[in-house]
């Protein structure tokens, strides 16, 4: 059974810093993964999903990195603003029918 | 990005009766739908994965008999929580793939139910 885990569970950071999130899953058969961000009482919003047989992605100020083989993917956040306050997912497919497997969350805090 | 829709975005109902939540892929077919639940400070939890014009997996511990799925057509599917009880409280979201493998999962809006 997939497992995701995220470190920090949470983080509050001056605006301007760069930041690395963490996401740990224990199953390397993996299709893709995802990092989705969620505001307070709202849907999921993608920011990038990675596929199995690459390495990294990058939007803008994200980058997502994977290492299927150690079971890892780290989020980089660039030049944080408040905006970007907000719980951020990582989320693995996986198995039959590419079951999405969520981390808990890792709740940002930028302050201005 | 595909457009994944769902119906109310929240819903306050009274204890015993059933509420249905419906989810849509706007501009593209979704041979599977998934339905996830989330309480509060919590993760997203898989619920059932969803089939067109077949029965819907549930995950363990969910009991099908209380939540109805139902994939009628390549672009809809319904998620029935009958006799609701306060503890069915939570927040619920769907989502679809526009292909079968590697392909981006894209998730509605979700839906806050309410049982008082």
């Amino acid at each position: 059974k997939q497992e995701v885990t995220q470190i920090p569970a949470a983080l509050s950071v001056p605006e301007g810093e760069n930041l690395v999130l963490n996401c740990s899953f224990t199953d390397s058969a993996i299709y893709n993964l995802q990092w989705f961000r969620q505001d307070p009482g709202k849907g999921l919003t993608s920011l990038l999903l990675i596929q199995s047989s690459q390495r990294e992605q990058t939007s803008g100020r994200l980058n997502a990195s994977l290492d299927k083989s150690s079971g890892r993917s780290t989020l980089y956040i660039a030049a944080s603003q408040p905006g970007d306050s907000a719980t951020y997912l990582c989320a693995v497919g996986s198995g039959g029918y590419q079951k999405v497997t969520f981390g808990i969350g890792t709740k940002l805090q930028v302050i201005p | 990005g595909a457009v994944v829709s769902q119906h109310p975005s929240w819903v306050i109902c009274k204890s015993g009766t059933s509420v249905k939540i419906e989810c849509r892929s706007l501009d593209f077919q979704a041979t599977t739908m998934f339905w996830y639940r989330q309480f509060p400070k919590q993760s997203l939890m898989l619920m059932a994965t969803s089939n067109e014009g077949s029965k819907a997996t549930y995950e363990q511990g969910v009991e099908k008999d209380k939540f109805l799925i139902n994939h009628a057509s390549l672009t809809l599917s319904t998620l029935t929580v009958t006799s609701a009880h306060p503890e069915d409280s939570s927040f619920y979201i769907c989502s679809a793939r526009k292909g079968k493998r590697n392909t981006e999962a894209f998730f509605g809006q979700g839906t806050r139910l309410t049982v008082v």
